[in-house]
This record gives structure tokens, C-alpha cells and sequence, in this order.
């Protein structure tokens, strides 16, 4: 089974700039998240989508970051404009579908991407 | 404020030493926790997902264990080898559907 995709792997750009992420979820997961992960800190929930609906956007800073997840399967997360502080690892993570059974929330990540802000 | 703890933030362990490090989450509306390492340059992978208290699960030479009740999870790892260095990160869901990530352990295996 393929992992999670990501890309670009690694991304610099100056402030003020913008930039977007892709990910492509393994198939048939139905849920997907975006985590930014900064230097020493622990992976932070950006959004989650279920399918094409948005579960949790509460972190997303919505004033330069945009997220969606067209016909609920791959997404792509922009920043615009970017700041210094966005310097960080981009994460996406997929869960499988969880109606069948209780869901673990288990994820599968992809393997990131490093972006730096100059 | 939900808040997730690990300890220490990182480990320096001689190869073949045993060593074990902590989550610490909120005891109330508990509802999942995960364990991931994470290697430079790959994906975070998936150690071990734990739901009931007492749990204790085994991969390998890699162990982790629950007390919901009082909010913590430990993981053992026994006889260290180069290739247990990463980070590792823990994971903590609510009921409400709340995930939370320590912002790790990173462990280093000396030869």
C-alpha cells in the first residue's frame, strides 16, 4: 500500500512570499489532517478534514493560511503571505474511514515538508 | 488548556543500556493514546495506539504501558541499538475528538 505523498520535500521562500503544500492521502482514508511542526515543538493541528468537510480548523491561522480538500481526496495547504515565525515542518497525516468500528484515530504521516522563511 | 508533557526532551543512552521515557496527559475525557517515532528525514510512524487503562503493549524490544487514571504512559525500550535513535512522540485524544502531541523525546543511541 503506498504511504502518504508529499510535496516538495523542502521549500524556501522569503517572507512575504507565498507557498503551497500537496499531499496525497493513501486511498480510501477518509480523514486528513495538517500539522505544523516548529523547531522543538510538537506537531500542531492546522485542520482536519473529513472527506471534503472541514472537522477542526481552530488552530489555522485564517487570516494567511488556506486549506481544502477538493473532491476529498488530496489537499493542498497555502500560506499568503508567508511570515518569518511559518518556518517549520509541514506534516499531512491520513486516518482510515471509522463508521465500521470505534475509531483509534491511528495516522499515517507523510513525510513532511521543511519550509524555511528568509 | 489541554496539555501534553514529555520527559526528558532528550536522552543520550550507550548501545545495548535499557532506557524508558514518559507521557504525561490529562486524566480526564481520555479517550486514546498514541505513540509515533519519528527518524530524521522520514515519516512519523506509528509505535503503538492505547485505549484502556493498564494496557500494555509490546513491539520488538519496545514496550509501552497506560494509566489513564492518573494521566501518564511510559515506553521502555531494552537493549538500545543504534537504529532506536529518533524522536518519539506521544499523542493524546479526547472524547471530544481533541488531538495533542508532546513535543517528544528525542533519544540518542551512542556507540
Amino acid at each position: 500500500e503506498a504511504g502518504v505523498a508529499q510535496s516538495p520535500r523542502y521549500k524556501i521562500i522569503e517572507k512575504r512570499q507565498s507557498v503551497a503544500f500537496w499531499c496525497n492521502p493513501i486511498s480510501g482514508h477518509a480523514t486528513l489532517y495538517w500539522y505544523q511542526q516548529i523547531l522543538g515543538q510538537g506537531p500542531k493541528l492546522l485542520i482536519q478534514f473529513q472527506n471534503n468537510g472541514v472537522v477542526d480548523d481552530s488552530q489555522l491561522p485564517k487570516d494567511r493560511f488556506s486549506a481544502e480538500r477538493l473532491k476529498g481526496v488530496d489537499s493542498t495547504l497555502k500560506i499568503q503571505p508567508a511570515k518569518l515565525e511559518d518556518s517549520a515542518v509541514y506534516l499531512c497525516a491520513s486516518s482510515p474511514l471509522f463508521e465500521v468500528a470505534l475509531p483509534t484515530y491511528e495516522q499515517y504521516f507523510g513525510p513532511g515538508t521543511r519550509l524555511t522563511v528568509t | 488548556i489541554l496539555n501534553v508533557e514529555q520527559s526528558p526532551q532528550s536522552l543520550h543512552v550507550q548501545e545495548g543500556d535499557s532506557t524508558n521515557f514518559t507521557c504525561s496527559f490529562p486524566s480526564s475525557n481520555f479517550y486514546a493514546l498514541h505513540w509515533y517515532r519519528w527518524e530524521t528525514a522520514k515519516s512519523p510512524e506509528a509505535l503503538f495506539v492505547m485505549t484502556l487503562n493498564g494496557d500494555e503493549k509490546k513491539k520488538g524490544r519496545i514496550s509501552a504501558t497506560l494509566n489513564t487514571k492518573e494521566g501518564y504512559s511510559y515506553l521502555y525500550i531494552k537493549g538500545s541499538q543504534p537504529e532506536d535513535s529518533a524522536t518519539y512522540l506521544c499523542a493524546f485524544i479526547n472524547r471530544d475528538d481533541k488531538i495533542i502531541f508532546g513535543k517528544g523525546t528525542r533519544l540518542h543511541i551512542l556507540p
